[in-house]
């Protein structure tokens, strides 16, 4: 069971921005430990998308952009392309569990 | 360029064991710790298994503690998961991860992961 929350899916037109919510605890993301963003295009290897809450690694366009604050992290995507169509994951560590604990993953549809 | 190819998937009967294998290229293997990822059938991601680039660290998810064992040999640029009293939920495919950051293992990221490798445990 994901201890991250995030909604199942979320759409949009092409150009247009949408953003994931990453729900967590006190025991996560609310103490202050890292946010990750994953993509994930079914049957293929996952990619690492953003790290350190708002970090873009080379080669990730400037269309993805995360956020921090409180329990939750959000990941935003403007200008909405085709390609973007992916299941997306956000990840972070609970003190609790000593354990990496992802988010139970969102759907990106564009219209 | 980073390559993670993992290996020794099948099927298995509950009870069972099997063991996975990652071999990594393209970077100093020696110099990053490494983890295992899986994704049951029509879920999401779940962590199974971290270890330190030396093997001085490992950490386990709860739902694998005592049944999989994490190892690695740098000589040979490898990465493995020893899975015994296999059930049910572990059916998934097995991703093998290259971790990414400072020496507080809590923080990395997983920076590049392999194709997967599908265990299927069924009687």
């Amino acid at each position: 069971q994901s201890v991250l929350t995030q909604p199942p899916s979320v759409s949009g037109a092409p150009g247009q921005r949408v953003t994931i919510s990453c729900t967590g605890s006190s025991s996560n993301i609310g103490a202050d430990y890292v946010v990750h963003w994953y993509q994930h295009l079914p049957g293929t290897a996952p990619t690492l998308l953003i790290f350190n809450d708002n970090n873009r690694p080379s080669g990730v366009p400037d269309r993805f952009s995360g956020s921090k604050s409180g329990t939750s992290a959000s990941l935003a995507i403007t200008g909405l392309q085709a390609e973007d169509e992916a299941d997306y994951y956000c990840q972070s560590y609970d003190g609790s569990l000593s354990a990496y604990v992802f988010g139970t993953g969102t759907k990106v549809t564009v219209l | 360029e980073v390559e993670l190819v993992e290996s020794g998937g099948g099927l298995v009967q509950p009870g069972g064991s099997l063991r996975l294998s990652c071999a990594a290229s393209g970077f100093t293997f020696s110099g990053h710790s490494m983890n295992w990822v899986r994704q049951a059938p029509g879920k999401g991601l779940e962590w199974v298994s971290y270890i330190k680039s030396d093997g001085g660290n490992i950490q386990y998810a709860d739902s694998v503690k005592g049944r999989f064992t994490i190892s690695r040999d740098n000589a040979k640029s490898s990465l493995y998961l020893q899975m015994n009293s296999l059930r049910h939920d572990d059916t998934a495919v097995y991703y093998c991860t290259r971790g990414q950051g400072d020496t507080r293992w809590y923080l990395h990221r997983l920076g590049n992961w392999g194709q997967g490798t599908l265990v299927t445990v069924s009687s």
